[in-house]
């Protein structure tokens, strides 16, 4: 399977817990993106890199949120000191430069109790 | 900010009926994707539209990007069971910058009974 792949696919935690996701996207993509999916609402964008570049971050949703992308290659998204309201669908997706098209992964659902 | 309204927000048909969804913004957008998205899984893409005007045909989808490239609408015929999933529709955008980040709509939840 070439697609894009995330994981862990499900994560509970406690309340004030630290907890990362990681995305692998597609080989050949090398633009990457983070993205909220809230129940009953469209995924909400929350930054970008280019390579290894972070080249959009000012839609992350708090300082608690940071994103690396150390080789260009897989992705890891942090979420510190995890609130009930961060509890959501977080959804990876990558293309290829000079397309608009975007391949998600199947995200990872967060639960913070 | 850009928006993306998206009608209906519920639509529960026979099978073998046909709908239609709509999305709508006052933005121009430099492309539109569809999504078809099921329960605790990501977005899949069904097609993506860049041309004012272009229609594109999926066997009984049919998509298309308005003449002004600020709407869109997505035909199903004879829609099917299978059809069931929530729909969503996707601006790119003409950032100045490189992350052409896509603005989702908040979709169309399709339920078809048989």
């Amino acid at each position: 399977d070439t697609g894009v792949s995330q994981n862990p696919r499900h994560k509970i935690t406690k309340r004030g817990q630290n907890v990362t996701f990681r995305c692998d996207p597609i080989s050949e993509h090398n633009r990457l993106y983070w993205y909220r999916q809230t129940l009953g609402q469209g995924p909400e964008f929350l930054t970008y890199f280019q390579n290894e570049a972070q080249l959009e971050k000012s839609r992350l949703l708090s300082d608690r949120f940071s994103a690396e992308r150390p080789k260009g290659s897989f992705s890891t998204l942090e979420i510190q000191r995890t609130e009930q309201g961060d509890s959501a669908m977080y959804l990876c997706a990558s293309r290829m430069a000079g397309s608009d098209t975007q391949y998600f992964g199947p995200g990872t659902r967060l639960t913070v109790l | 900010t850009q928006l993306l309204e998206q009608s209906p927000q519920f639509l529960s048909i026979q099978e073998g009926e046909n709908l239609t969804v709509y999305c709508n913004s006052s933005s121009v957008f430099s492309s539109l994707q569809w999504y078809r998205q099921e329960p605790g899984e990501g977005p899949v893409l069904l097609v993506t539209v860049v041309t004012g005007g272009e229609v594109k045909k999926l066997k009984r989808l049919t998509f298309q990007f308005g003449d002004a490239r600020k709407d869109s609408s997505l035909h199903i015929t004879a829609a099917q069971p299978g059809d069931t999933g929530l729909y969503l529709c996707a601006g790119g955008s003409f950032s100045s910058g490189s992350a052409r980040q896509l603005t989702f709509g908040s979709g169309t939840q399709l339920t078809v009974l048989p």
